[in-house]
């Protein structure tokens, strides 16, 4: 199968600090990976798509300065939430995209959830 | 009107009831997931489809391309199969980001 880690899955911390959330494709490289943000009961929002060795491709609506990605290698990419406030407070997902049989599918990682206090 | 279309919205089942779930969507697609969402948060992948059906262990997905429309079956039903199941396709335009329905909330009561 195709293992995705993030970490960490908890995170609580004070207003104006930054957060970093690493995600990682632990047996396979993966290319693309993809930041999303989801609040409680609702569906999935996708922030931004990540390719490795370029910049990230935002969603409408997201700040790029605020939710800083940088997707260093194939198998690791990182969303850094810069002077994080309570609205800010969300649970992170982040996928990576592997190709099987000519096909790119998406296997998720387990999500972080943030509280900004 | 979103373009990934889920009903219904929730769901609560006895144990071993034959379960389904539905997905509509309004735009050209590669290919459509289904996903399944526990309580923690995690997800998880549990079919790709691009025609035809899929099945996994208790698990069936069918896709009608013509129609627009996927189905999820869970058979002999189970309380650990709580969980929000999502739909979500991947247009045709060529990059690979997906649309998601909005969930159904499914709950089977022992």
């Amino acid at each position: 199968g195709a293992v995705v880690s993030q970490h960490p899955s908890w995170v609580i911390c004070k207003s104006g600090t930054s957060v970093k959330i690493e995600c990682r494709s632990l047996d396979f490289q993966a290319t693309t990976m993809f930041w999303y943000r989801q609040f409680p009961k609702q569906s999935l929002m996708l922030m931004a798509t990540s390719n490795e060795g370029s910049k990230a491709t935002y969603e409408q609506g997201v700040e790029k300065d605020k939710f800083l990605i940088n997707h260093a290698s194939l198998t690791l990419s990182t969303l850094t939430v810069t002077s994080a406030h309570p609205e800010d407070s969300s649970f992170y997902i982040c996928s990576a995209g592997k190709s099987l049989a000519s096909q790119e599918t998406q296997y998720f990682g387990p999500g972080t959830r943030l509280l900004v206090l | 009107k979103n373009e990934v279309e889920q009903s219904p919205q929730n769901l609560t089942a006895q144990e071993g009831e034959f379960i389904t779930i539905n997905c509509s969507y309004s735009v050209g697609i590669s290919a459509l997931h289904w996903l399944q969402q526990h309580p923690g948060g995690g997800i998880v992948s549990l079919f790709m489809l691009s025609s035809g059906k899929k099945k996994h262990g208790r698990l069936i997905a069918t896709i009608n391309i013509q129609e627009k429309h996927s189905s999820l079956h869970i058979t002999a039903s189970h309380p650990r199969d709580s969980a929000v199941y999502i739909c979500a396709v991947v247009s045709n335009f060529g990059n690979e980001k997906l649309t998601f329905g909005t969930g159904t909330r499914l709950t089977i009561i022992p």
